[in-house]
C-alpha cells in the first residue's frame, strides 16, 4: 500500500501559539486529503476534506478559522491550529487518497498537547 | 448522534480461538463498510471491507459479515494470534469517501 507521513509526530506548545502539522503522501499523488481528530477512547472524527488546489470543506462544528488547512500540492497538506488552547489537545490524523488508489491511507498521527 | 457504534470497548481472547468484533450502524444509506486495525501511536491500517450488496467477505483469517436488516456487521478473526492485539475500528461510508468511524474495540489476544 501507499505511505503517508506526518510531521511532527508529537508537539507540546503553550496556549495561544499556533502549531502546523504536515501530511505528506510519499509515493503517490494525493488528490484528496482528510484530517481527523481523535480524543482518548473515542472514534476518529473527520474535521475536513481538502482537494488539491481548492479550499477545504469543513465538517459541521469545526471552526475553519481555527483549523487552517492548505493543500497546495499533490503530496502535501498542512493543518495549522491557530491560537491553540488546552482543549485542542488531541491526536490529529491525516489520510490521503489519489491515483492509482481508491482508498484512504492514513498517516501515523500527531499528538498535540497544549499547556 | 453516533452513526457507527462499537459497543464493546475491549475484548480478550485466547490465542488460537476466534475473535468476534461487532459494529452497529444507524444510517441505512451507508453502502460500504471497512475495518481498520490500529496500533498505539500509529495511524489506522486498512484490514478488510464489504460492500452493501454482499453479506460476507473473506480474506485469509479475516471474515466480515454484514446483516443489512439488522444494520450490523462483525469481524471474525480465526485463529487469533498475539500479533492481532490492537484497536479495531469499524467505519462506514455513504456513496463516497467520507468515512464515519466507530469508537474502536481493543482486542487482546493472550498466548
Amino acid at each position: 500500500g501507499a505511505v503517508v507521513s506526518q510531521h511532527p509526530s508529537w508537539v507540546i506548545c503553550k496556549s495561544g501559539t499556533s502549531v502546523k502539522i504536515e501530511c505528506r503522501s510519499l509515493d503517490f499523488q494525493a488528490t484528496t486529503m482528510f484530517w481527523y481528530r481523535q480524543f482518548p477512547k473515542q472514534s476518529l472524527m473527520l474535521m475536513a476534506t481538502s482537494n488539491e488546489g481548492s479550499k477545504a470543506t469543513y465538517e459541521q462544528g469545526v471552526e475553519k478559522d481555527k483549523f487552517l488547512i492548505n493543500h497546495a500540492s499533490l503530496t502535501l497538506s498542512t493543518l495549522t491550529v491557530t491560537s491553540a488552547h488546552p482543549e485542542d489537545s488531541s491526536f490529529y490524523i491525516c489520510s490521503a487518497m489519489g491515483t492509482p488508489y481508491n482508498e484512504q491511507f492514513f498517516g501515523p498521527g500527531t499528538r498535540l498537547t497544549v499547556l | 448522534d453516533q452513526q457507527v457504534k462499537q459497543n464493546s470497548p475491549s475484548l480478550s481472547v485466547q490465542e488460537g480461538r476466534i475473535s468476534i468484533l461487532n459494529c452497529d450502524y444507524t444510517n441505512s444509506m451507508f453502502d460500504y463498510f471497512l475495518w481498520y486495525k490500529k496500533y498505539p501511536a500509529e495511524g489506522p491500517t486498512f484490514l478488510i471491507s464489504i460492500s452493501s450488496i454482499k453479506d460476507k467477505n473473506e480474506d485469509g483469517r479475516f471474515t466480515v459479515f454484514l446483516n443489512k436488516s439488522a444494520k450490523h456487521l462483525s469481524l471474525h478473526i480465526v485463529p487469533s494470534q498475539p500479533g492481532d492485539s490492537a484497536v479495531y475500528f469499524c467505519a462506514a461510508t455513504e456513496y463516497g469517501n467520507k468515512l464515519v468511524f466507530g469508537a474502536g474495540t481493543i482486542l487482546r489476544v493472550k498466548s
